[in-house]
């Protein structure tokens, strides 16, 4: 296992279409997490998952976007009407077990441009 | 939002110890100080973390106060690659991470 995997790389949408980017976590990692970055902040929290259970989402979670994680395995993020505003890195991280203090391992991240 | 403040900048000369501080005086008896950085344009990586006893890895050491209110991280040899943005964030049980702003760390030959 290589280590958190999302796809695509890169992504680039006119405004108003729909995107879903994917992610791969490490195997047998149950906890899940989205985060939005972008120029110059840092990664901003968006939701998170303990297998196919969404936990926690944050105010920034608009109506526009859903995340999934079914099988408790791979999770997809989908961003409905895409806004200029969405234009971000979407990165996602998984740890290896709830419970306890263990490090979270982000992916590469998903670059989003919304023309 | 974030719990912790960290100077927007350092430099460091290559070779020489870096030394980034982090303030986290409202954090909770069972909440972990991690570090993570960020080279451009890819993901965080973590380097370490610790509840109250000072901790090394191959990566760096963290030393965090008798009052657990403050932190330093501190990477021995700075090299030219250890150029990053460095994030120190207070965490419980695997639950989210919030990330601040960081500290951006320029290594100078």
């Amino acid at each position: 296992d290589t280590g958190v995997s999302q796809d695509p790389r890169h992504k680039i949408t006119k405004r108003g279409q729909n995107v879903t980017f994917r992610c791969d976590p490490i195997s047998e990692h149950n906890r899940l997490y989205w985060y939005r970055q972008t120029l110059g902040q840092g990664p901003e929290f968006l939701t998170y998952f303990q297998n196919e259970a969404q936990l926690e989402k944050s105010r920034l979670l608009s109506d526009r976007f859903s995340a999934e994680r079914p099988k408790g395995s791979f999770s997809t993020l989908e961003i409905q009407r895409t806004e200029q505003g969405d234009s971000a890195m979407y990165l996602c991280a998984s740890s290896p077990r709830t419970g306890g203090n263990t490090e979270a391992f982000f992916g590469q991240g998903t670059r989003l441009t919304v023309v | 939002d974030a719990k912790t403040t960290q100077p927007p900048s350092m430099d460091c000369a290559e070779g020489r110890a870096a030394n980034l501080p982090c303030n986290h005086s409202t954090i909770s008896g069972n909440e972990y100080v991690y570090w993570y950085r960020q080279i451009h344009s890819q993901g965080p990586q973590y380097i370490i973390h610790g509840l109250k006893n000072n901790e090394t890895n191959e990566m760096a050491s963290l030393i965090i106060t008798e009052d657990r209110k403050s932190s330093t991280l501190i990477l021995p040899h700075a090299t030219l690659r250890d150029t990053a943005v460095y994030y120190c964030i207070v965490r419980v049980n695997n639950n989210d991470m919030r990330f601040g702003a960081g500290t951006r760390l320029t290594v100078k030959p």
